[in-house]
């Protein structure tokens, strides 16, 4: 059974600063890996999804990286921003193509103004 | 370009009440669709999801359950609410794994 492990699971940090999202898997058969972002009783947008035979994806200060191999994404946000605070969210589709999404728990990011 | 809608936003029902929650997708055809449960403090977890009309597969043994009548149609209901199924409910699309899923706005239901 797929497990979704997301470090840490909270964090703050004062504007401007450059961090680091970790998420691991512990079955590396997946179809691919996609990070999404969620606002307080809000639902979740998807930022960026990496398929299996990825390395990457960027998408604006967001940057995204899989080593299916070692179980492992990092999502990098570039010169943070108030506005970047929320919970972000991995899940990794795998099995059978529609059985849905495994997630972690997320990280509680706070950007300090 | 597909959206998806879901409804209502939140709802407050009484212990032993129906349920009945609706998602639909426009722009596409034969989508996978999906419902999950956020609980506080215990992440996503999936509990329907459906290939095709009247086809429904259920991931966990609970007081729920899910109908497609309608090829972008999605329903979530409940004969009679439980304390424990309160909680922020989503809908989800896919036109297939490789697409990614898409997610609705979420009900908020708490069940008193």
């Amino acid at each position: 059974k797929q497990e979704v492990t997301q470090i840490p699971a909270a964090l703050s940090v004062p504007e401007g600063e450059n961090l680091v999202l970790n998420c691991s898997f512990t079955d590396s058969a997946i179809y691919n890996l996609q990070w999404f972002r969620q606002d307080p009783g809000k639902g979740l947008t998807s930022l960026l999804l990496i398929q299996s035979s990825q390395r990457e994806q960027t998408s604006g200060r967001l940057n995204a990286s899989l080593d299916k191999s070692s179980g492992r994404s990092t999502l990098y946000i570039a010169a943070s921003q108030p506005g970047d605070s929320a919970t972000y969210l991995c899940a990794v589709a795998s099995g059978g193509g529609a059985d849905g999404l495994t997630f972690g728990k997320g990280t509680h990011l706070i950007i300090q103004p | 370009s597909q959206t998806i809608h879901q409804w209502p936003a939140t709802l407050v029902q009484p212990v032993g009440s129906p349920l009945s929650l609706e998602c639909t997708v426009e722009g596409t055809s034969n989508p996978n669709l999906y419902w999950y449960r956020q609980a506080a403090g215990r992440g996503l977890q999936l509990l329907f999801y459906s290939v095709g009309i009247g086809q429904i597969s259920s991931e966990v043994p609970q007081n729920l359950s899910a109908s497609r009548p309608q090829d972008r149609q999605f329903i979530l209901s409940s004969k009679k609410l439980l304390l424990s199924d309160s909680g922020f409910y989503l809908c989800a699309w896919s036109p297939g794994v490789i697409w990614g899923y898409t997610f609705g706005s979420g009900t908020r239901l708490t069940v008193v």
